[in-house]
């Protein structure tokens, strides 16, 4: 049930672009995207319905590709601040709980 | 400041004994959140309160419990404690079920 993210880690520049993936093998009815800094609690960044609706927050957006069971974020022009574990989250339809993923985590160099 | 909080913040406890974390939700959130996070894990989901009731679980050990009181502030209690239990316990809130989760600054559990 948990789902499962890619890649586990990404190293960049700065100013690059970044994409991380979240897929389920169940029907989801939500994807929840949240960023850890080390040592810090989890920050919501987003979240997405079913529906293929695309959202974005900064220069920080993200998919939902409701046939597929996936979610993509989408990190541009990255800033290092954007550094830090980023988390999906799904909500499996019919169900109750927010169930995470393992992670990525994103390293953005100067 | 996310405006959950969550004491102590840290616990230093040894095997076989019993703790209990506590947590206090954003104010007007109605649902309380509690996760488990091992060293460079990720956030294992363990139970959910709305408004004093049992939501939904998760894996959530039967030596472990937890309620929500009337004025919404939740309370996990851990028993038995064993050295596998020491981890990061966040407790997050949100308004309504599965809506923006907040999240308090966790409390860091070391079983010896």
């Amino acid at each position: 049930q948990q789902p499962v993210q890619s890649p586990q880690a990404v190293i960049l520049r700065e100013g690059e672009d970044a994409v991380i993936n979240c897929s389920s093998s169940k029907a989801l009815y939500s994807v929840h995207w949240y960023r850890q800094k080390h040592g810090e609690a989890p920050v919501f960044l987003m979240i997405l319905l079913k529906g293929g609706e695309q959202k974005g927050h900064e220069k920080i957006s993200a998919s939902f590709n409701e046939k597929k069971q996936q979610s993509s974020l989408y990190l541009t022009a990255s800033q290092l601040s954007y550094s830090g574990t980023y988390f999906c989250g799904t909500v499996i339809q019919g169900a109750q709980k927010l169930v995470f993923g393992q992670g990525t985590r994103l390293t953005i160099n100067p | 400041d996310s405006g959950v909080t969550q004491t102590p913040k840290h616990l230093i406890t040894a095997t076989g004994q019993r703790v209990t974390l506590r947590c206090s939700p954003r104010s007007g959130d109605l649902s309380v959140y509690w996760y488990q996070q091992s060293l460079d894990q990720g956030l294992q989901f363990l139970i959910q309160y709305y408004n004093g009731e049992e939501r939904a679980k998760g894996n959530i050990l039967e030596r472990f419990s937890a309620q929500q009181f009337p004025d919404l502030h939740s309370e996990l209690n851990l028993s038995s404690l064993e050295l596998g239990d020491s981890a990061l316990y966040f407790c997050a809130s949100s308004a309504q079920n599965h809506n923006e989760q907040f999240f308090g600054p966790g409390t860091r559990l070391t079983v010896l």
